[in-house]
């Protein structure tokens, strides 16, 4: 069965910087691209970007570019988000989420989230 | 960039259908998709390519996307499906979300 499992929680301060690893099992890993997804406390859900783990492509939303970098290690099967110059605002659980292989397709399958925390 | 509106709160009897609409500017050219979140859960597809459901969604979700609006219902609404629904469009290579939808059934 699919699964996507994330990294555990982390607090961070100001300034630094965060990476969230995304381990993939149940499927191809390169067959699909891998989206990440945020939400703040008691917030909607907010698009980042996607990597497509074939040949490691991405593509960023335009709020993040610039301080979020995508990479994946296809031998583990696991995608990674960085997020630097971290702000308090940044707080919020991070998901990593299966794109479906059409256009148009979804997220079928998401991480557990991993919450990050920053604080001074 | 592109934007989504969703109504903040939707409310409907039990076994009553609830609608949820999700607007944006020619919204009915773009693919649409809606989730389900919720609470402490992450979000779960519910519909894909405007009007497709993954296998396990229950009939009794559908959606359809034309014009300016997209619009999930919910046919004979139960306790279970209380939750936040949240639309999302593929618009060129993003994947915009709208900003979600605290259904209450009443």
């Amino acid at each position: 069965q699919v699964q996507l499992v994330q990294s555990g929680a982390e607090v961070k301060k100001p300034g630094a910087s965060v990476k969230v690893s995304c381990k993939a099992s149940g499927y191809t890993f390169t067959g699909q691209y891998m989206y990440w997804v945020r939400q703040a406390p008691g917030q909607g859900l907010e698009w980042m970007g996607w990597i497509n783990p074939n040949n490691g492509g991405t593509n960023y939303a335009q709020k993040f570019q610039g301080r979020v970098t995508m990479t994946r290690d296809t031998s583990i099967s696991t995608a990674y988000m960085e997020l630097s110059r971290l702000r308090s605002d940044d707080t919020a659980v991070y998901y990593c989420a299966r794109g479906v292989g059409v256009e148009g397709g979804g997220f079928d399958y998401w991480g557990q989230g991993t919450l990050v925390t920053v604080s001074s | 960039s592109y934007e989504l509106t969703q109504p903040p709160s939707v409310s409907v009897s039990p076994g009553q259908t609830a609608s949820i609409t999700c607007s944006g500017d020619n919204l009915g050219d773009k693919y649409a998709c809606w989730y389900q979140q919720k609470p402490g859960q992450s979000p779960v597809l519910l519909i894909y390519q405007d009007s497709k459901r993954p296998s396990g969604i229950p009939e009794r979700f559908s959606a359809s996307n034309s014009g300016n609006t997209a619009t999930l219902t919910i046919s004979g609404t139960q306790a279970m499906d209380e939750a936040d629904y949240y639309c999302q469009a593929w618009d060129s290579s993003t994947r915009v979300f709208g900003g979600g939808t605290k259904l209450t059934v009443l």
